[in-house]
């Protein structure tokens, strides 16, 4: 099973930022937090992850709170192109055998 | 630097036959995750490979099996095909002291 949960979906009018929340209250202290999004019928694409500190690349900032149970991906000023579904997954980052799960995702639609 | 290759893009089986699937991990890349994700549908963790052993797997029946060669390229087969085999398979690479999955395009699968 999944150890995240998400909203189903939300909408982001053009240029605004886009706030996606994702729970993850059991979390362990050596897993990280990774999102990924997946485009319509095409393969699901790596956005970011972070431990504990706020992560930002070129793509998006993510926010952790303090007590690592919930985090939020931020799209500073979403466009079109970024209407896809948004998976919040958190794993050990160094040697491990465990299962990447991906949960059901948000389904971002961002709105002309 | 090329991403994670899938061949063949499309397939169409008939119930009953074998169908397999293969994934050209980026170079460097040791570990290649399967992953089946039916029409409208999460994606269902199948299989994990590092260094040329099974790691983990999903729960999916026997007939779904595969291998990874030492080029760390990987092979899914799936015998006696039912119709709700169906669906895009997608393939994704990392390095294995990292948590980065890189996914390929995927290969869609009709099951007629």
């Amino acid at each position: 099973d999944a150890k995240t949960t998400q909203p189903t979906s939300m909408d982001c009018a053009e240029g605004r930022a886009a706030n996606l929340p994702c729970n993850h209250s059991t979390i362990s202290g050596n897993e990280y937090v990774y999102w990924y999004r997946q485009i319509h019928s095409q393969g699901p694409q790596y956005i970011i992850h972070g431990l504990k500190n706020n992560e930002t690349n070129e793509m998006a900032s993510l926010i952790i709170t303090e007590d690592r149970k919930s985090s939020t991906l931020i799209l500073p000023h979403a466009t079109l192109r970024d209407t896809a579904v948004y998976y919040c997954i958190v794993r050990v980052r160094k040697t491990s055998y465990d299962k990447v799960i991906f949960g059901p995702g948000t389904s971002l639609s961002v709105i002309p | 630097e090329a991403g994670v290759t899938q061949s063949p893009t499309h397939l169409i089986k008939t119930r009953g036959q074998q169908a397999t699937l293969r994934c050209s991990p980026i170079s460097g890349h040791t570990s290649v995750y399967w992953y089946q994700q039916a029409l409208g549908l999460g994606l269902q963790f199948l299989l994990w490979y590092d260094e040329g052993e099974e790691r983990n797997r999903g729960n999916f029946p026997p007939r779904f099996s595969g291998r990874q060669f030492p080029n760390y390229s990987s092979e899914l087969n799936v015998n006696a095909l039912e119709l709700e085999d169906s669906a895009l398979y997608l393939c994704a690479s990392s390095l294995m002291n990292t948590g980065e999955l890189f996914f390929g395009e995927g290969s869609r699968l009709t099951v007629l």
